[in-house]
């Protein structure tokens, strides 16, 4: 069963960079066929999607955030990891890891708060 | 990027009604449409991908239907363990977006 599992900070200072890793487990991200992706849930529960990296490195950003994102992926430890730069309060949500088919979100992380303030 | 316009925003059914919720896009998405449950404090869950495909696992009291711009969620027979918020998104165009949810309450 595959699982998925985000860690890092749940406080951020504004103007700073979010550093978020996910831990897969269940599944080896080298051996392809899926993308692992980053979703947004702000407080008033809208889902954004952030972005995805295959296991080759190849990424794809949502356009409104693309000036500040960076997905990263570390086959060796099936990790992959997002950082977000120079947030505002804005960027406060609920950070999902997920792995997607070419069709759908299939497997989500159990997300981790990350809030934003000074 | 496509809009994703769900109705209702918000509905009360009881034990073994049947409920439908409707998501619109504002330009064709052929069947790529998915749609989620999240129950309060957890992860979105998979349901249905590509319009009408039922997630496995997935109780068969859920389907969906639609393509194009139109589509729907149906429940055929409410069950309390459905109490949750339900998402469409569509996976045509980058990038991915989501409905703005559908919040069913058990009366």
């Amino acid at each position: 069963q595959v699982q998925l599992q985000e860690s890092g900070p749940g406080l951020v200072k504004p103007s700073q960079t979010l550093s978020l890793t996910c831990t897969v487990s269940g599944a080896s991200i080298s051996s392809g066929g899926y993308y692992w992706s980053w979703i947004r849930q702000h407080p008033g529960k809208d889902l954004e999607w952030i972005g995805y990296i295959y296991h080759t490195g190849s990424t794809n950003y949502n356009p409104s955030l693309k000036s500040r994102v960076t997905i990263s992926v570390d086959t060796s430890k099936n990790q992959f990891s997002l950082k977000l730069r120079s947030v505002t309060a804005a960027d406060t949500a609920v950070y999902y890891c997920a792995r997607e088919s070419a069709m759908a979100i299939i497997v989500w992380g159990q997300g981790t708060l990350v809030t934003v303030s000074s | 990027d496509i809009q994703m316009t769900q109705s209702p925003s918000s509905l009360s059914a009881s034990v073994g009604d049947r409920v439908t919720i409707t998501c619109r896009a504002s330009q064709s998405i052929s069947n790529y449409l998915n749609w989620y449950q999240q129950k309060l404090g957890k992860a979105p869950k998979l349901l249905i991908f590509a319009a009408s495909s039922l997630q496995s696992g997935v109780p068969s009291r859920f389907s969906g239907s639609g393509s194009g711009t139109d589509f729907s969620l149906t429940i055929s027979s409410l069950q309390p363990e459905d109490l949750a918020t339900y998402y469409c998104q569509q996976s045509s165009t980058f990038p991915y977006t989501f409905g703005q949810g559908t919040k069913l309450e058990i009366k």
